[in-house]
């Protein structure tokens, strides 16, 4: 199956700064990148996702890249806010819309 | 974005007994439905996919006859864990593709605990 890793496992970030992490997959046949942002007790909410025939994309403060070549996609969330901490889930799609996701990173905002 | 719903959002149970978890999808139809199990501050592992009309499919690992899956509509699948034990205990979330489309939206979750 789908083998996906996250790094790092736990960021912490000034208020303002900007954050980044990376998510690398084993399947060059995959072609779905979701990102998650998850709180506390509550469902995992999709924040960004993209496609494999794009290399990046754009939703205000978050944005996303890929490498397919490479097999990575990080998410990138700039002039980041004390709501911004949360654990945020990269996940992979494969075979059957089924998705695989990475373990998460803790991410911290410090105010 | 597309709203999933699950029922009940915590239960606490007696070891040996079942329980019924339903997922909902209110806004759409959904032929497939995926059900997810998280451990605290551990990572949504797929256990089975539930497919409308048809058996679910489960990834491996996953007990068939301990987890049962009923697909019963369009926009309901349940999920029973029979004779739950207390390494049962756990976060159950469904999710729904929305269209012809793989972006997955996750109900509210379930917080099972077994006694």
């Amino acid at each position: 199956g789908e083998n996906v890793e996250q790094h790092p496992s736990t960021l912490s970030v000034q208020e303002g700064d900007s954050a980044v992490i990376k998510c690398t997959y084993s399947d060059s046949a995959s072609n779905y990148f979701p990102w998650y942002k998850q709180e506390l007790g509550k469902r995992p909410q999709l924040i960004i996702d993209i496609r494999s025939n794009v290399g990046e994309k754009k939703d205000q403060r978050i944005a996303v890249t890929l490498n397919k070549t490479a097999k990575h996609f990080s998410l990138h969330i700039t002039e980041t806010q004390p709501e911004d901490s949360a654990v945020y889930f990269c996940a992979v799609g494969y075979g059957n819309n089924r998705l695989a996701f990475g373990k998460g990173n803790q991410v911290v905002v410090i105010p | 974005g597309a709203v999933v719903s699950q029922h009940p959002s915590r239960v606490i149970c007696k070891s040996g007994t079942s329980v019924k978890i339903e997922c909902r999808s209110l806004d759409f139809q959904a032929t497939t439905m995926f059900w997810y199990r998280q451990f605290p501050k551990q990572s949504l592992m797929l256990m089975a996919t539930s497919n409308e009309g048809s058996k679910a499919t489960y990834e491996q690992g996953v007990e068939k006859d301990k987890f049962l899956i009923n697909h019963a509509s369009l926009t309901l699948s349940t999920l029973t864990v029979t004779s739950a034990h207390p390494e049962d205990s756990s976060f159950y979330i469904c999710s729904a593709p929305e269209g012809s489309t793989d972006t997955q939206y996750f109900g509210p979750g379930t917080r099972l605990t077994v006694l």
